[in-house]
């Protein structure tokens, strides 16, 4: 079965520092989502992309955080200068994005995520 | 913006009772899904409600959505410890099938056998 993959799984980092947390989505799928969970919290949106753009973005990707899709196939998470708190886990999810009156249903398919720790 | 609660936040069961979790928006919904995520894993998808009033079941789980929109439920009918993990229900605002989901804060669920 068709599945979304994420490397690193786990990255340690100092605080300051660059890290890019990558993805592959599920091949013949549309949109591309990255959301973060701090441990044992709530899965929080980050980011929606479309079309070689962001469709939407929530008030915690700010300037630090930037996303590409750099050769059709991967999709990455950059964040310029981390911080403490920044540490979490990052999961990576793809839809098909079909209309509401298909079968469909947009859901995500989630990857297992990369554990970001920053010191 | 739109906020999805969810209660309770944690939840223990003896194994062969019923679990019930809830969820509420502060906006009105296009559709609803419910994802279970097990204990180091990661979202997976349940299922997703889009009418009024629309009732699912699937095996020992029941999903329902408000008539409003504004509210849905997840229920299990005799837990096992296979049912453990938390389960989280994801909002749409919008009318489209890719929009943002905005997740509850998620159910934990503990099944002692």
């Amino acid at each position: 079965e068709p599945e979304v993959t994420q490397t690193p799984s786990h990255q340690v980092t100092q605080m300051g520092q660059e890290v890019i947390l990558r993805c592959v989505p599920i091949s013949n799928h549309l949109y591309f989502y990255w959301y973060r969970q701090i441990l044992g919290q709530k899965v929080e949106f980050l980011v929606s992309f479309y079309n070689n753009e962001i469709s939407e973005k929530s008030e915690i990707f700010d300037d630090q955080f930037s996303v590409e899709r750099p050769d059709g196939s991967n999709f990455t998470l950059k964040i310029r200068s981390t911080k403490l708190e920044d540490s979490a886990m990052y999961f990576c999810a793809s839809s098909e994005a079909r209309g509401l009156s298909s079968r469909r249903t947009g859901e995500l398919f989630f990857g297992e995520g990369s554990r970001l720790t920053v010191l | 913006g739109q906020q999805v609660m969810q209660i309770p936040q944690y939840q223990h069961v003896q194994e062969g009772e019923d679990f019930t979790t809830y969820c509420n928006s502060s906006t009105t919904l296009s559709n609803i899904q419910w994802y279970k995520q097990r204990p180091g894993g990661h979202p997976v998808f349940l299922i997703q409600l889009v009418k009024s009033g629309e009732v699912k079941k699937q095996k020992r789980l029941t999903f329902q959505f408000g008539e409003a929109k504004k509210n849905s439920s997840l229920h299990i009918t005799a837990t096992q410890t296979t049912d453990v993990g938390t389960y989280f229900c994801a909002g749409r605002a919008g009318g489209t099938s890719y929009g943002k989901l905005t997740f509850g804060q998620g159910t934990i669920l503990t099944v002692h056998p």
